[in-house]
């Protein structure tokens, strides 16, 4: 199974809403990852779990809380977003952290609006 | 920034040709790989070529690698319309702990 899901498909939210997105790989990878994507733009990295502690953050603003249960899930918690954080969110995974030869397979994204 | 940069921007041809799009990176890199994007959905993984490899080929695909030049192209042959897509570089960074993507190519292949 070389799948990443991720939950919700599309997700709708207001400025004072509290959110979660999901996702979730069953192929044994230890390293997960955050993306946010703006339209006509390449993905950008926010956050990186290895071994489910967060590696890397990217100066991310506090609003965006990621959280890592086990080594199959990897959740992002939204509270107080803004209109400019309408975004697709991609979730990767790949073996491990650190090793530049390893594929990251990432899911299909959550679309997310800010209103 | 680190990102690097796609040229071009966004190629259209025809059904049967070939695209050749181009990528240029700033820092040293172990590997560069090469990304597909259908529209709004998730990337997936195309080709990954060694810093110490100068030419790689994977069915109608072929990558080429200039570390002196820090570019690289990716050769799409006999376009189909499903190679409609964003195509994306991405090189490591950081000791490899993330991948850094460049700005990307819309392709658009017309029957």
């Amino acid at each position: 199974d070389t799948e990443v899901t991720q939950t919700p498909k599309h997700l709708v939210m207001g400025m004072t809403n509290k959110k979660s997105l999901k996702c979730e790989q069953h192929m044994g990878h230890r390293a997960m990852y955050w993306y946010k994507q703006k339209a006509k733009k390449p993905p950008e990295l926010m956050f990186v779990y290895s071994y489910e502690k967060l590696s890397i953050n990217e100066s991310v603003p506090s609003r965006f809380s990621p959280e890592c249960p086990n080594s199959s899930l990897l959740n992002l918690h939204l509270h107080a977003l803004q209109p400019e954080d309408s975004a697709l969110y991609l979730c990767a995974s790949s073996q491990v952290v650190g090793r530049s030869t390893d594929t990251q397979y990432f899911g299909p994204g959550t679309r997310l609006t800010v209103l | 920034s680190q990102q690097g940069e796609e040229d071009p921007q966004a190629l259209s041809i025809q059904e049967g040709e070939n695209a050749t799009m181009n990528c240029s990176y700033k820092t040293s890199i172990n590997n560069l790989q090469w990304y597909r994007q259908n529209s709004g959905r998730g990337l997936v993984h195309l080709i990954l070529i060694r810093s110490n490899e100068r030419e790689k080929h994977s069915g109608r695909l072929r990558v080429t690698l200039d570390t002196s030049k820090k570019s690289s192209s990716l050769l799409i042959t006999a376009s189909r319309a499903a190679d409609t897509a964003s195509y994306f570089c991405a090189t490591d960074f950081q000791g490899a702990q993330k991948l850094v993507f460049g700005q990307g190519t819309r392709l658009t292949i017309n029957p």
